[in-house]
């Protein structure tokens, strides 16, 4: 069975600019998060979509939003990008929204903001 | 304010010793605890988990130890492999079902032959 896959896997943009990121889930899973992980940090929650609606929501602005499709795949978008928005973009699905099920993780997109 | 806390960035122990990799959490309503190794290119693997109804879970090599009084947690991996050099990630969450996990910074861990 394929696992999560994410695209692009790289991806090099200037200040200001907009991204969107995509993320596969494996099959049968409905939960997608995000996570933003910048160098020398883990993971940081980012989004949860179950179902196509939005269970949570991290420490995040406004710039960034995320919607989830009827395929349970998923976009992440950044607006008006930074410097600091430089970072590996992780997605993980789950087979439902619980925060003890086992998340699995794509390889993730590496954005870098010149 | 880091609520999960790897201190050491990395670690280096010989190929058949025991690897021992430590984390503490501050928030003292974490309920779950999990462990991530992660190689370079790739995303998180789920590794090992354990509730906090339970101080220890075992999964072949790897063993997860809790201590809830000192709001500690470690992984031990025994006998240690060359394909156990990555990044380990603790995470933690909460018990409601709308709690997330909260990642360490991780611990790079280089098993030397």
């Amino acid at each position: 069975d394929a696992g999560v896959t994410q695209s692009p896997t790289h991806l090099i943009k200037t200040r200001g600019q907009q991204v969107t990121l995509r993320c596969s889930p494996i099959s049968g899973h409905k939960s997608v998060s995000w996570y933003q992980q910048v160098l020398g940090q883990g993971p940081q929650f980012i989004f949860q979509y179950y179902e196509k609606e939005e269970r949570g929501r991290g420490n995040f602005p406004d710039r960034f939003s995320a919607r989830q499709f009827p395929n349970y795949s998923s976009e992440l978008n950044v607006n008006a990008l930074l410097l600091g928005d430089s970072a590996l973009y992780l997605c993980a699905s789950s087979p439902t929204s619980g925060v003890q099920e086992t998340q699995y993780f794509g390889p993730g997109t590496r954005l870098l903001v010149l | 304010d880091q609520q999960v806390k790897q201190n050491s960035p990395s670690l280096s122990v010989q190929e058949g010793r025991i690897s021992i990799l430590n984390c503490d959490y501050t928030n003292s309503m974490f309920d779950y605890f999990l462990w991530y190794k992660k190689y370079p290119a790739e995303g998180p693997t789920f590794l090992i988990s354990i509730s906090s109804i339970k101080d220890k879970n075992e999964d072949g090599r790897f063993t997860v130890f809790l201590n809830k009084s000192a709001k500690h947690l470690s992984l031990h991996i025994v006998p240690s492999q060359p394909g156990d050099s990555a990044v380990y990630f603790c995470a933690a969450s909460g018990a409601n079902r709308d709690d997330k996990i909260i990642f360490g910074k991780g611990t790079r861990l280089h098993i030397l032959p």
